[in-house]
């Protein structure tokens, strides 16, 4: 099993719902990733996990909550967004975290916040 | 500042076409150099890591050269299943954890029948 699985696929929200997005991976990963990435645009870097603690956050509002239940599961708790933060989220993971590993993305989740 | 670029923005071949990528990149020392290839509304898929200048890597149609300043993706006698976004990416030597890719802003290909 060499994939990274994201739910929803799409999501449209308002700017004073909660949801969330899940991302689950089982070849045994112990770093994952969340990216955003707007239309014609590259991935930018939104938080790492490695070893299911917080490494990287890249000065995320706080209105994007990153947790690592375990070391499958990554999840990003999205509340009080703005329209701007429509944009398609990216999950990833990698072996150790090291340097050198290439990523395995999932499909993502398109997200609309009216 | 790390910085990744890549030419042309986008490129339209026909098919059978052959043609070049461009990824320049601008680093105080590179650990790694990887090219993803990503469909619309998906995620990137992994194509090829190179890690030192006059590494090749192959596969299919595609071909990827590394120098000290730049990588190429080859693209031979493309089809439109070819068809995607290649985005180029690096790891800096100021990441000292792998983690903190630079990505490249990509380059949309079409081949067209």
């Amino acid at each position: 099993d060499t994939e990274v699985t994201q739910t929803p696929k799409h999501l449209v929200m308002g700017m004073t719902n909660k949801k969330s997005l899940k991302c689950e991976q089982h070849m045994g990963h112990r770093a994952m990733y969340w990216y955003k990435q707007k239309a014609k645009k590259p991935p930018e870097l939104m938080f790492v996990y490695s070893y299911e603690k917080l490494s990287i956050n890249e000065s995320v509002p706080s209105r994007f909550s990153p947790e690592c239940p375990n070391s499958s599961l990554l999840n990003l708790h999205l509340h009080a967004l703005q329209p701007e933060d429509s944009a398609l989220y990216l999950c990833a993971s990698s072996r150790q975290g090291s340097v050198g590993e290439k990523l395995f993305f999932g499909s993502g989740t398109q997200l609309s916040v009216l | 500042e790390d910085q990744v670029t890549q030419s042309p923005e986008a490129l339209r071949l026909q098919e059978g076409e052959s043609s070049s990528l461009n990824c320049s990149y601008t680093v105080s020392g590179l650990r790694g150099l990887f090219w993803y290839r990503q469909d619309p509304g998906k995620g990137p898929e992994f194509l090829f890591t190179l890690y030192s200048a006059g590494e090749e890597k192959e596969k299919e149609r595609l071909k990827a050269t590394l120098t000290k300043k730049e990588s190429f993706l080859h693209i031979t006698a493309p089809k439109p299943e070819d068809s995607a976004t290649y985005l180029c990416a690096v790891h800096p030597i100021s990441d000292n954890y792998g983690q903190n890719f630079v990505f490249g802003p990509g380059t949309r290909l079409s081949v067209l029948p």
